[in-house]
């Protein structure tokens, strides 16, 4: 059964380092986003793409985060520099019928970052 | 803009009792409605959508939820609750046109108690 891989699992960072997260989606999915989900609140997106185009991230901190996906595969998203406030769960999905709405998203084990 | 309001973060039911999980939808233009179950440490995996065909959807584990426009709600429901379903569930929307930007509530974490 196809799935969407992320890594690492879990990471623990010092404030001020960088640190990255790396989604592979499911194959021929054209649509791949990045949420943060803090530890009792509900997923929040950080950066949608559409194949190799961002199309959403209108609520991605863009002063120290960004994110690539620069064949329409793979997708990484940076934090640099981390800050406490950044320690949650990032979560990355993906859909084949990201123009239609109606797709459901299919969500990798997601990556646990934790900030000191 | 679109959003979901889900009452009660947590929710109790007793083993075979009723599980009744509820969810409201504001949106401009006629919504695409999501449940999504999320299990500790794991991502979210879909347990059933509405997408403007029959108002009553039927999901994954017994669980349905019936689309009310008039109310606009969107409520989960799952005649008798089995330890297994307690997890931590999320409603979502998304609106046609466009590229599908998802829009997750907060989240109702269901504890089935024995």
């Amino acid at each position: 059964e196809a799935e969407v891989a992320q890594s690492p699992r879990y990471k623990i960072t010092e404030k001020s380092q960088a640190v990255a997260f790396w989604c592979d989606p499911i194959s021929g999915h054209a649509t791949l986003y990045w949420y943060r989900q803090i530890l009792g609140q509900g997923p929040e997106l950080l950066v949608q793409f559409q194949d190799e185009s961002v199309v959403d991230d209108s609520q991605l901190p863009k002063d120290r985060f960004s994110a690539e996906r620069l064949k329409g595969v793979d997708s990484t998203l940076k934090i640099q520099p981390a800050e406490l406030g950044d320690s949650a769960m990032y979560l990355c999905a993906s859909s084949s019928l990201g123009q239609t709405g109606t797709g459901e998203l299919f969500f990798g084990e997601g990556s646990r970052l934790t900030v000191l | 803009a679109q959003s979901v309001t889900q009452l009660g973060s947590h929710v109790s039911v007793s083993e075979g009792a009723l599980v009744l999980l509820r969810c409201n939808y504001s949106s401009s233009v006629p919504p695409y409605l999501f449940w999504y179950v999320q299990y500790p440490n794991q991502g979210l995996q879909l347990l059933l959508k509405y997408t403007s065909a029959a108002t009553l959807v039927k999901g994954i584990n017994g669980f349905e939820a019936e689309f009310k426009k008039s109310e606009t709600s969107f409520h989960l429901t799952k005649p008798s609750a089995h330890m297994s379903d307690a997890a931590e569930y999320f409603c979502a929307v998304s609106e046609a046109g466009g590229y599908q930007k998802v829009t997750f509530g907060t989240g109702t974490k269901l504890q089935v108690i024995p």
